[in-house]
């Protein structure tokens, strides 16, 4: 089945470094990505939607100077957190959306998650 | 607009009796409806997804949902509940716009399962 991939899986970090968290479609081609984030017992947070070859469209009151994301192919996105700070520490979770093996309507696959902890 | 309400944030149910976790949405459009199951400091799995085929759907370890559009509801239904049914279920709505999905999703409801 459709896999998606995250890396790394988990991630500690200075205050005020840059991480850059991968999102790979293993199996399939995804034209669209998304990026979530969860706090803790929270629900899932729509922070970006990354179309292959173009800007990110970023959802209302997510900095797009903190959150910059690349979709450089049709099988990987970026998340690089700049700057990080102690209340960006959360759970990322990645999505692609695409159709394995070109059967049946397109389905959102979403990878394991990244938990950040930024000391 | 989209919106998801997923009207219990937690249920407990016996373990072999029946789960229902309830879900309504408001959308401009002819939406896609999933239910999503997170099982503790894990990733998301599909349950299943309904995508204007036929309204009941079957997923995965015995879990259906029902779409019914008068009544704007999609809940999540399984007859008998497991220990390993113990987790957070999302429910999400998602619409088509222009290029590219919008995708909402619900608060969630924990549900546990008491032996």
């Amino acid at each position: 089945g459709a896999v998606v991939s995250q890396h790394p899986s988990r991630v500690i970090c200075k205050s005020g470094t840059s991480v850059k968290i991968e999102c790979r479609s293993l199996d399939f081609q995804a034209t669209t990505m998304f990026w979530y984030r969860q706090f803790p017992k929270q629900s899932l947070m729509l922070m970006a939607t990354s179309n292959e070859g173009s800007k990110a469209t970023y959802e209302q009151g997510v900095e797009k100077d903190k959150f910059l994301i690349n979709h450089a192919s049709l099988t990987l996105s970026t998340l690089t957190v700049t700057s990080a700070h102690p209340e960006d520490s959360s759970f990322y979770i990645c999505s692609a959306r695409g159709s394995p093996g070109g059967r049946g309507t397109d389905t959102q696959y979403f990878g394991p998650g990244t938990r950040l902890t930024v000391l | 607009a989209q919106s998801v309400t997923q009207l219990d944030s937690h249920v407990s149910v016996s373990e072999g009796t029946p789960v229902l976790l309830r879900c309504n949405y408001s959308s401009s459009y002819s939406p896609s409806l999933f239910w999503y199951v997170q099982h503790p400091n894990k990733g998301l799995q599909l349950l299943l997804k309904y995508t204007s085929a036929a309204t009941l759907v079957k997923g995965i370890n015995g879990f259906e949902a029902e779409f019914k559009k008068s009544e704007t509801s999609f809940h999540l239904t399984k007859p008998s509940a497991h220990m390993s049914d113990a987790a957070e279920y999302f429910c999400v709505v998602s619409d088509r716009i222009t290029s590219y999905d919008k995708v909402i999703f619900g608060p969630g409801t924990s549900l546990s399962v008491i032996p």
